[in-house]
């Protein structure tokens, strides 16, 4: 079974930095682009970032709101990629979903599977 | 970047309905859109992407279609497992954006 599990949530004051850490099983991790989604509470999506599979560069696209502040990372070896978030602010309060890219060659990204999330809260 | 337009906010139908969600983009994205289902609690499910091509497992009640900037997620007869908030995704360029989703109630 194809799945994903976040980890790394949890309550920061504003200022402060958390890491996540997205594992993934079931699939060659490696050839997959993995991207991030947050959804506040009560809220919508709103996507966060993508890091392309090596096939295509391991290059990452970020969402303005984040550019700066996260970064994003994979680690193949060891089927993970991270998201590392720095300068958090209140409006970061979120659940963070993990999720595989599938593509069609490398431009295009759609979504599946999504893993169960992690809630990340930022408040003082 | 995209703004992707979705209506209704809100749909209250009973089992057995036809339903239809229609998403807009605010640029032609050709056929680069994907649809999720979400249900309080879990995370998005995907049900189609490319607009139309219906993902594996996913019952063939749900059909996409649409091109350009006009799209439209039908759910042919609407059973109990379908009600949740549906949500539009294009992925034509980054930044990808989603829809504001549309939540279908039980009438």
């Amino acid at each position: 079974e194809v799945q994903l599990v976040e980890s790394g949530g949890g309550l920061v004051q504003p200022g402060r930095s958390l890491r996540l850490t997205c594992t993934g099983s079931g699939f060659t991790f490696g050839d997959y682009a993995v991207s991030w989604v947050r959804q506040a509470p009560g809220k919508g999506l709103e996507w966060v970032g993508l890091i392309r599979s090596r096939l295509y560069g391991g290059t990452i696209e970020y969402a303005a709101s984040v550019k700066g502040r996260f970064i994003i990372s994979r680690d193949d070896s060891k089927s993970i990629a991270c998201l590392q978030m720095n300068s958090l602010k209140t409006e970061d309060t979120a659940m963070y979903y993990c999720i595989r890219g599938l593509t069609i060659p490398g431009a295009k990204y759609w979504f599946d599977p999504w893993g169960q999330g992690t809630v990340v809260t930022v408040s003082s | 970047d995209i703004q992707m337009t979705q209506s209704p906010s809100t749909l209250s139908a009973s089992v057995g309905d036809r339903v239809t969600i229609t998403c807009r983009a605010s640029q032609s994205i050709s056929n680069w859109l994907a649809w999720y289902q979400q249900k309080p609690g879990k995370a998005p499910k995907l049900l189609i992407y490319k607009a139309s091509s219906l993902e594996s497992g996913v019952p063939s009640r749900f059909s996409g279609s649409g091109s350009g900037t006009e799209f439209t997620l039908t759910i042919s007869s609407l059973q109990p497992d379908d009600f949740a908030t549906y949500y539009c995704q294009h992925y034509n360029s980054f930044p990808v954006t989603f829809g504001g989703g549309t939540k279908v109630e039980i009438k």
